[in-house]
């Protein structure tokens, strides 16, 4: 069983749609690290969270500890959000990331 | 500019031939790292490196290997003993190990036939 679940796999939206994007984990982490893949390959970090809200532009991350739980939202979705988002966690004392399948959003004009 | 770069975009070679891809970075970064992505599947660690000189197994180094003697380079091999090369490659550095944001290259996808 992965260490990091995300859900949905596959989502399609109409353009302005609010956005949910989920991501469970079974293990202590340091901190969850959401990720975004255009279809070209490059990642870009897009948070990093250890408790709580983080906001930048459309994108919101929260995380919750106690229930291991993270939800990435996108507001007022665009077609420029079509992309993979990768949650990946870093285990208590430890040097790696451990990766979600990741989420493919498509987003529909 | 900063950041990673990784080369070349596409790779192809015979299968039974070694091949080094190549990763630098510019950021001054301690860690770096090299993942293989395979569809429908999470990024898997095959080598990182904390550190000048020093280098550590991920979680599928068999038939991997790797080198680290300048603080910006991280080249790795894949060599004929891995049993399934065709891939995506990508490398990333953090400024150190662990709990740190991590910077990723461009990728390289490598084809053996």
């Amino acid at each position: 069983k992965n260490e990091v679940e995300q859900s949905p796999q596959n989502l399609t939206a109409q353009e302005g749609e609010f956005i949910t994007i989920n991501c469970s984990y079974s293990v202590g982490i340091s901190a969850l690290h959401w990720l975004q893949q255009h279809p070209g390959g490059g990642i870009v970090s897009l948070f990093m969270l250890s408790s709580g809200k983080k906001k930048h532009g459309r994108l919101i991350a929260t995380i919750n500890i106690q229930e291991k739980h993270s939800s990435l939202h996108i507001t007022a979705s665009h077609p420029r959000d079509s992309a993979v988002y990768i949650c990946a966690v870093n285990k208590w004392g430890g040097n790696q990331f451990y990766f979600g399948t990741g989420t493919s959003l498509t987003v529909i004009p | 500019d900063g950041g990673i770069t990784q080369s070349p975009k596409y790779l192809f070679r015979k299968e039974g031939q070694n091949v080094t891809l190549s990763c630098e970075q510019n950021l001054n970064h301690d860690a770096m790292y090299w993942y293989r992505q395979d569809p429908g599947q999470g990024l898997r660690l095959i080598y990182y490196s904390q550190i000048v000189n020093d280098f550590q197994k991920g979680d599928i180094a068999e038939g991997y290997s790797v080198s680290r003697e300048k603080k910006e380079s991280f080249p790795l091999t894949v060599t004929s003993a891995q049993k399934n090369p065709t891939a995506f490659y990508l490398c990333a550095s953090s400024i150190g190990p662990g709990y740190y944001e991590q910077y990723f290259g461009p990728g390289t996808r490598l084809t053996v036939t």
